[in-house]
C-alpha cells in the first residue's frame, strides 16, 4: 500500500460524457502527478501540481484539466469523452515539486463505451 | 533526459538472482538512473536509484558502469511476486517528469 487513494477503482461511460477522478496523496506529500495508461501508448505523463499550483504539463490533451485543492486532493477531469481515453489513470505523489521518487495510487479503470 | 534501452524481456528461475539491463550509452553527468517496476496494472512502484556509485535498499541493488553508459538492477532473490515490467528511467532534475519507456518484462519461474 502506496498511502496513495484513488476513486472510483472503475467507471464506466459514454462518449460525449465528463468525468472526475480523484486522488489524495500520501500524507505530507505535496506534489501529485496524473499519468494515463492505454494499451497503445504505455505510461504517459498528463500533469503535475505542486501545492496547488500547476507545476508541469506533459501530453494532456484540452479535454482535460485537473486541480490541487488546499487540502492537498487533487481531481482530474476528463470531458467530451472519446472511445480512445479509455484508460489506467494513474495519480502519484512526491514530497516535493523534484520528487522523482514517486509513490503511485492503484488506478481508475476508465471504459468509454 | 537520456533514452534508456533495455530487453523486452527476461525470465528467472525462483530463487535465483534477477539481473536486469539497462543501456544508456547519452546519458549526461546530471541524470540520474531510476528504476521503476509495475506488477499487473497496478500502479508503478519505485525501487531505487542512483548517479555514479552503487546503491542498495531492502529491494535490489543498482549497479552502475564507471563511464555510466550502462546499469544493472539485481533482484537478490527472486520470488514469483517480483513478476513485473520493470521500468529503467534516466531523469534530468531540470525535469519535472518521468518518462516510461516499454520496459522489461521479467518473468520469474517457480
Amino acid at each position: 500500500d502506496s498511502g496513495v487513494t484513488q476513486t472510483p477503482k472503475h467507471l464506466i461511460t459514454a462518449t460525449g460524457q465528463r468525468v472526475t477522478l480523484r486522488c489524495s496523496p500520501r500524507s505530507g506529500d505535496l506534489s501529485v502527478y496524473w499519468y494515463q495508461q492505454s494499451l497503445d501508448q504505455g505510461l504517459q505523463f498528463l500533469i503535475q501540481y505542486y501545492n496547488g499550483e500547476e507545476r508541469a504539463k506533459g501530453n494532456i490533451l484540452e479535454r482535460f484539466s485537473a486541480q490541487q485543492f488546499p487540502d492537498l486532493h487533487s481531481e482530474l477531469n476528463l470531458s467530451s469523452l472519446e472511445l480512445g481515453d479509455s484508460a489506467l489513470y494513474f495519480c502519484a505523489s512526491s514530497v516535493t515539486d523534484r520528487g522523482y521518487e514517486q509513490y503511485f495510487g492503484p488506478g481508475t479503470r476508465l471504459t468509454v463505451t | 533526459d537520456a533514452k534508456t534501452t533495455q530487453p523486452p524481456s527476461m525470465d528467472c528461475a525462483e530463487g535465483r538472482a534477477a539481473n536486469l539491463p539497462c543501456n544508456h550509452s547519452t546519458i549526461s553527468g546530471n541524470e540520474y538512473v531510476y528504476w521503476y517496476r509495475q506488477i499487473h496494472s497496478q500502479g508503478p512502484q519505485y525501487i531505487i536509484h542512483g548517479l555514479k556509485n552503487n546503491e542498495t535498499n531492502e529491494m535490489a541493488s543498482l549497479i552502475i558502469t564507471e563511464d555510466r553508459k550502462s546499469s544493472t538492477l539485481i533482484l537478490p532473490h527472486a520470488t514469483l511476486r517480483d513478476t513485473a515490467v520493470y521500468y529503467c528511467i534516466a531523469v534530468n532534475f531540470g525535469n519535472e517528469k518521468l518518462t516510461f519507456g516499454t520496459g522489461t518484462r521479467l518473468t520469474i519461474i517457480p
